[in-house]
């Protein structure tokens, strides 16, 4: 079967760095997404992965490691608002996405 | 702003109460999704369309029913909700083919069933 693999929860401290991993386990890949999700509201994209590498885009980064099936999403200089879910979705040889069940992200002061 | 757009935000309906929920789009995008989503889970695709050609995933139960009329509107039926339809309905579109194809999603349906 088709698996994401991501923690339930992180906690992390405003203006921190954080590190959100995401493993998968699918059949084939195209490609590999990240998405926020705030509470009660819906996803918004953040990053996308297809080659090895890390991917960087302002705060957020995100790596990807094709061999290994995994993938990590960072984010620096953490702020108040970034508290969501993070989600981690993979698009797989028939090019439909494979979603995680998201990690919720905790920053405190 | 080019958008997807989902009415209504909030639906309360009662056990076996059919439901519509609509969304639609002005990015032109020629895929469009239906994703159902309860709390701390991974969306669930129900359906999508390429055009309009229509696909439902094998595990959809036939209580959910959609209906794509033309490129921009898309409506998600459910026929007879019960209490284990509660979530949240998410359209989302996005273009076709390889390559990122980022998804974009309405701000969701919230459903509840009493």
């Amino acid at each position: 079967g088709q698996n994401i693999d991501q923690p339930t929860e992180m906690t992390a401290t405003e203006g921190a760095i954080v590190q959100i991993n995401c493993t998968y386990q699918t059949s084939g890949f195209n490609g590999l997404f990240w998405y926020q999700q705030h509470a009660g509201e819906a996803p918004t994209f953040l990053s996308y992965n297809v080659l090895d590498g890390l991917e960087e885009k302002g705060r957020f980064s995100s790596f990807l490691s094709r061999s290994k099936g995994y993938s990590y999403l960072l984010l620096k200089e953490l702020q108040m608002k970034d508290s969501a879910s993070y989600l981690c979705a993979v698009k797989d040889s028939n090019y439909q996405l494979i979603w995680g069940a998201g990690t919720k992200l905790i920053i405190k002061p | 702003d080019a958008m997807v757009i989902q009415n209504p935000r909030y639906q309360v309906t009662q056990f076996g109460k059919p439901v519509t929920l609509s969304c639609s789009q002005t990015l032109n995008h020629n895929v469009m999704y239906w994703y159902q989503q309860k709390s701390s889970q991974a969306p669930k695709l129900l359906f999508h369309y390429y055009d309009k050609d229509f696909n439902n995933e094998a595990d959809t139960p036939d209580n959910f029913q959609s209906r794509r009329p033309n490129t921009s509107f898309c409506f998600l039926d459910i026929r007879s909700p019960g209490l284990g339809d509660a979530a949240m309905y998410l359209c989302a579109t996005s273009k076709q083919g390889a390559g990122a194809n980022v998804l974009t999603f309405g701000a969701g349906s919230r459903l509840t069933v009493l």
